[in-house]
């Protein structure tokens, strides 16, 4: 299985600013996503990065609020921007090794999670 | 409506004993079905797949009805360390997507 670490772990941080919080995977995955679960709720997909091109957003999600880079096959990060309270939560990236590029489901494995307050 | 819906819970049951859980989805092009397993302050972690003909894993039993998209999870002779969130979790495959249930609350008493 992956190990996924993600920094920070935990913020406080006022409105209006942003925070950018990194995923690193200690190998090569095809497949990375983010996921924002908020408080007392299960979580919801904000997009999937995508190496070498701009991220794919779900709905209610897009870019200028969340942009998202993925340099290579092992790291993404995702911003938060211009943040407000409604912004508190916990953010998870996961990923998928599509290993031998079957379509076949292969399990996600998630990051610890990075717990996010704004003030 | 939720693509997914769960029971509400919380569940508060005696050790040993025995709990289910269900869970509906809306979307019938699904492909793949997981009950995911969420302890306190911790990412989700695979708990069992979930496949038609039902599987059992030790003490932990899946069932999938397609045609009524019902998917469930049982639980004999609970531990207290079966205490945990459990999410019912679906993927539609071509998008490599997964869409979470709400999660229910299990807490098992001594």
């Amino acid at each position: 299985s992956a190990v996924i670490s993600q920094k920070p772990s935990r913020d406080i941080c006022q409105r209006g600013t942003s925070l950018t919080i990194q995923c690193q995977v200690d190998s090569q995955v095809t497949m990375m996503f983010w996921y924002r679960q908020q408080p007392g709720q299960s979580l919801t997909l904000i997009a999937t990065a995508n190496q070498g091109s701009e991220a794919t957003y779900e709905s209610g999600f897009v870019i200028d609020k969340f942009p998202i880079s993925r340099p290579n096959l092992t790291f993404s990060t995702l911003t938060v921007s211009n943040m407000s309270p409604e912004d508190s939560s916990i953010y998870l990236c996961s990923v998928e090794d599509l290993g031998n590029g079957g379509e076949a489901y292969n399990e996600q494995f998630f990051g610890p999670g990075t717990r996010l307050t704004v003030l | 409506r939720k693509e997914v819906e769960q029971d509400p819970g919380p569940f508060n049951v005696p050790e040993g004993a025995t709990v289910a859980f269900n869970c509906t989805y809306s979307n019938s092009a699904s492909q793949s079905f997981f009950w995911y397993r969420q302890d306190c302050r911790k990412e989700p972690k695979l708990l069992m797949s979930v496949y038609s003909s039902g599987n059992e894993d030790g003490r932990f039993t899946a069932q999938l009805n397609r045609a009524s998209q019902y998917i469930s999870l049982l639980i004999r002779d609970s531990k207290l360390s079966d205490s945990a969130t459990y999410l019912c979790v679906v993927w539609k495959g071509s998008a490599r997507q997964l869409t979470f249930g709400s999660g229910t609350q299990l807490t098992v008493l001594p």
